[in-house]
C-alpha cells in the first residue's frame, strides 16, 4: 500500500512569492490533515478535511494561506504572499474516519521543507 | 484547556540500555494517546497508540506505554535502545470535542550512544 505522498520535498523562495504544496493521500482515506512544523517543534494543524469539506480550518492563517480538496482525494496548500516567519516543514496526513475518529491512526506523508529568503 | 508535556527534551541512553521517554497530557475528555518517531528528514511513523482498551500497549521495534489514567502519564519505554532508535519522538493526544482536535507534544530527541 503507497503511504502518503507529498511534493515537492523541498522549496526555496523569496519573501512576498506565492508558493504550493500537493498531497496525495493513502487510498480509502476520508480526512486529510495539514500540519505545519516549526524548527524544534511538534506539528501544529492547519486544516482538516472529510472528504472535500474543510471541518477544521481555524489554525489556518485565512489572509495569506488557502487550501482545497477537488473530488475529495489530493489536496493543495498554498501560500500568497509567503512570509519569513513561514518558513518550516509542512506535514500532510491522512487516516479513515470509521466510528470514533479521534481514535485513527494518522498517516503522515514525508513532508515539504520550505525555506523562505 | 487541553495540553501534552514531553517532560524531557534531550534523553541520552547508551547502546543497550533502557529507555524511557515521559509523557504527561491534561484533558477534560478521554483521550486516544499515540507515540510518533520522526527519523531525520522523514515523515512521522506510529510507534503505538492507546484508544481505551488495555491500559498497556506495545508497539514496533520492542517499544511499548503505559495508560496511568490516575497520573494523566503515556510514558514510552524500551527494555534496550538500539543505535537506530535514535530519532524525534511525538508523544499525541486526540479528543472528541464535538470536532476532533489533535494536540502534539514538543517532542523529545532520543540519542544513543555507543
Amino acid at each position: 500500500e503507497a503511504g502518503v505522498v507529498q511534493s515537492p520535498r523541498y522549496k526555496i523562495i523569496e519573501k512576498k512569492q506565492p508558493v504550493a504544496f500537493w498531497c496525495n493521500p493513502i487510498s480509502g482515506h476520508n480526512t486529510l490533515y495539514w500540519y505545519r512544523q516549526n524548527l524544534g517543534q511538534g506539528p501544529e494543524l492547519l486544516i482538516r478535511y472529510e472528504n472535500e469539506e474543510a471541518v477544521d480550518d481555524s489554525q489556518l492563517p485565512k489572509d495569506r494561506f488557502s487550501a482545497e480538496r477537488l473530488k475529495g482525494v489530493d489536496s493543495t496548500l498554498k501560500i500568497q504572499p509567503a512570509e519569513l516567519g513561514d518558513s518550516a516543514v509542512y506535514l500532510c496526513a491522512s487516516s479513515k474516519v470509521a466510528g470514533k475518529g479521534y481514535q485513527e491512526t494518522q498517516y503522515f506523508g514525508p513532508g515539504t521543507r520550505l525555506l523562505v529568503l | 484547556a487541553q495540553s501534552v508535556t514531553q517532560l524531557d527534551s534531550h534523553v541520552s541512553v547508551s547502546e543497550g540500555t533502557p529507555v524511557l521517554l515521559r509523557c504527561n497530557y491534561s484533558s477534560s475528555y478521554s483521550p486516544s494517546l499515540f507515540w510518533y518517531v520522526q527519523h531525520p528528514n522523514k515523515g512521522l511513523q506510529l510507534l503505538l497508540k492507546y484508544t481505551s482498551a488495555a491500559t498497556l500497549v506495545k508497539g514496533i521495534n520492542g517499544f511499548e506505554a503505559e495508560f496511568k489514567k490516575s497520573e494523566t502519564s503515556f510514558h514510552l519505554t524500551k527494555p534496550s535502545a538500539h543505535m537506530s532508535d535514535a530519532a524525534e519522538y511525538f508523544c499525541v493526544v486526540r479528543i472528541n470535542t464535538g470536532g476532533f482536535k489533535t494536540i502534539f507534544g514538543a517532542g523529545t530527541r532520543l540519542f544513543v550512544k555507543a
